[in-house]
């Protein structure tokens, strides 16, 4: 089972600053299956990267992903107050699927 | 656009099993290239992937729970269900159903584009 780490686990920001999460994979994991989603409270999490670097529809360019082999970010340019929120990292290259444990970004 | 709802007892007690359904909506079900899937979340063990249902009735299940996992289809209410049984309560969860990509060249299943909102589950007696 490939296992995911996330750091920062707590990232405090303020509104326009730039923000960068990490995860880690135990494995090697092609970018082509990798993919990164935000959650806010009480709601479903939401996919916003997939292929490491690929936009999901309706997700402003303020999002974006890159990395290879076991490293991959997510950065958000300028957050918005609507950015607070957790982000998990996804690897889909092998099962079992997994999930990283979540960095939460807040103020 | 594709719409998944979650429905089921939101109370299962313990030794028992868990059955829930989602429903799709918007869209159809039996579309090529969407497996349809279902993810747990527990303040314990973070978001778990439990497993996935093409329309046409092929699975993958997590490893640690396919012993008490099933998945099944029904293309004719546009609904996909899963049992699990011998619940405990380290099954306590927010359950999620979800779209899920599938990559045909290489046989994996993929990220999930779409989700249901959850639905809370409490194992108790």
């Amino acid at each position: 089972e490939i296992v995911l780490t996330q750091s920062p686990g707590t990232l405090s920001l303020s509104p326009g600053e730039r923000a960068t999460l990490s995860c880690r994979a135990s494995q090697t994991v092609s970018s082509d299956y990798f993919a990164w989603y935000q959650q806010k409270p009480g709601q479903a999490p939401r996919l916003l990267i997939y292929g490491a670097s690929s936009r999901a529809t309706g997700i402003s360019d303020r999002f974006s992903g890159s990395g290879s082999g076991t490293d991959f970010t997510l950065t958000i340019s300028r957050l918005e107050p609507e950015d607070f929120a957790v982000y998990y990292c996804q690897q889909y290259v092998s099962s079992p699927l997994t999930f990283g444990p979540g960095t939460k970004v807040h103020i | 656009q594709v719409q998944l709802q979650e429905s089921g007892p939101g109370l299962v007690k313990p030794s028992e099993t868990l059955s829930l359904t989602c429903t799709v909506s918007g869209g159809p079900i039996s579309s090529s290239g969407y497996y349809w899937g279902w993810i747990r979340q527990s303040p314990g063990k973070g978001l778990e992937w439990i497993g996935s249902i093409y329309f046409s009735g092929s699975t993958y299940y997590n490893p640690s729970l396919k012993s008490r996992v099933t998945i099944s289809v029904d293309t004719s209410k546009k609904q996909f269900s899963l049992k699990l049984t011998s619940v405990s309560a380290a099954d306590t969860a927010v359950y999620y159903c979800a779209r899920q990509t599938y990559y045909y060249s290489s046989g994996s299943l993929g990220y999930m584009d779409v989700w249901g909102k959850g639905i809370t589950v409490t194992v108790s007696s």
